[in-house]
């Protein structure tokens, strides 16, 4: 079974440009996430689709973050602009239903380096 | 509400055991458990529900305490593969899951020959 794919793997950006990451979950995983991970902490949500509708964002930084799900699929997790704080690892993960119970599957992350 | 974690960090020789805590001021419904290796993804473990059941495989196991809002993992005569970074992820609730998880700042595990 193919696991969460996700790319580009790493990419350094100059603060105030724009980047976009895009994350394929496990085939049939209804529940998608996209996490920050900063270096030496435990992953954050930032925001959870079931389907293709939007279930948590309360953590994303709206006025420089979107993501979208269209069709209930992929995914797409755009920052615009950048911040030298927004260097991180995004990853993305699917689950069957909600996270209530059910296994979070992780890809293996975007590297962000803002400089 | 983030889960805390301990201890931060623990270097172990091979064959020694190890455990982990992962503690919340909050009811908890749910604990996962996963180990990250430095630079990937991190891998899932187990999961614990509500009700202070305790899980194993191999050599690593978990229990959770409801009473005390806590869960710890045991890792019983480490191998070298058990080296990374351990995190919890918490989920709130009391009949219930919140379906919103939250991870722990992480455990670093380091095994020496």
């Amino acid at each position: 079974e193919a696991g969460v794919a996700q790319s580009p793997r790493y990419k350094i950006i100059e603060k105030r440009q724009s980047v976009a990451f895009w994350c394929n979950p496990i085939s049939g995983h209804a529940t998608l996430y996209w996490y920050q991970q900063i270096l030496g902490q435990g992953p954050k949500l930032l925001i959870q689709f079931q389907n293709n509708g939007v279930v948590d964002d309360s953590q994303l930084p709206k006025d420089r973050f979107s993501a979208e799900r269209l069709k209930g699929v992929d995914s797409t997790l755009k920052i615009q602009p950048a911040k030298l704080e927004d260097s991180a690892v995004y990853l993305c993960a699917s689950s069957l239903g909600t996270s209530s119970g059910n296994t979070i599957y992780f890809g293996e992350g975007s590297w962000l380096t803002v400089v | 509400q983030q889960p805390v974690q301990s201890p931060q960090a623990v270097i172990l020789r091979e064959g020694e055991d190890a455990v982990i805590n992962c503690s919340s001021s909050k009811a908890l419904y749910s604990v996962h458990w996963y180990r990250q290796k430095h630079g990937e993804a991190p891998v899932f473990l187990m999961i614990l529900l509500k009700g202070g059941e305790q899980k194993g495989h191999d050599k690593i196991s978990a229990s959770f305490n409801e009473k005390k809002q806590q869960s710890s993992l045991y890792l019983t005569a480490s191998q070298l593969s058990y080296s990374g970074t351990y995190f919890c992820g918490t989920e709130l609730g009391s009949n219930f899951g919140n379906e919103k998880l939250t991870f722990g700042t992480g455990t670093r595990l380091t095994i020496i020959p």
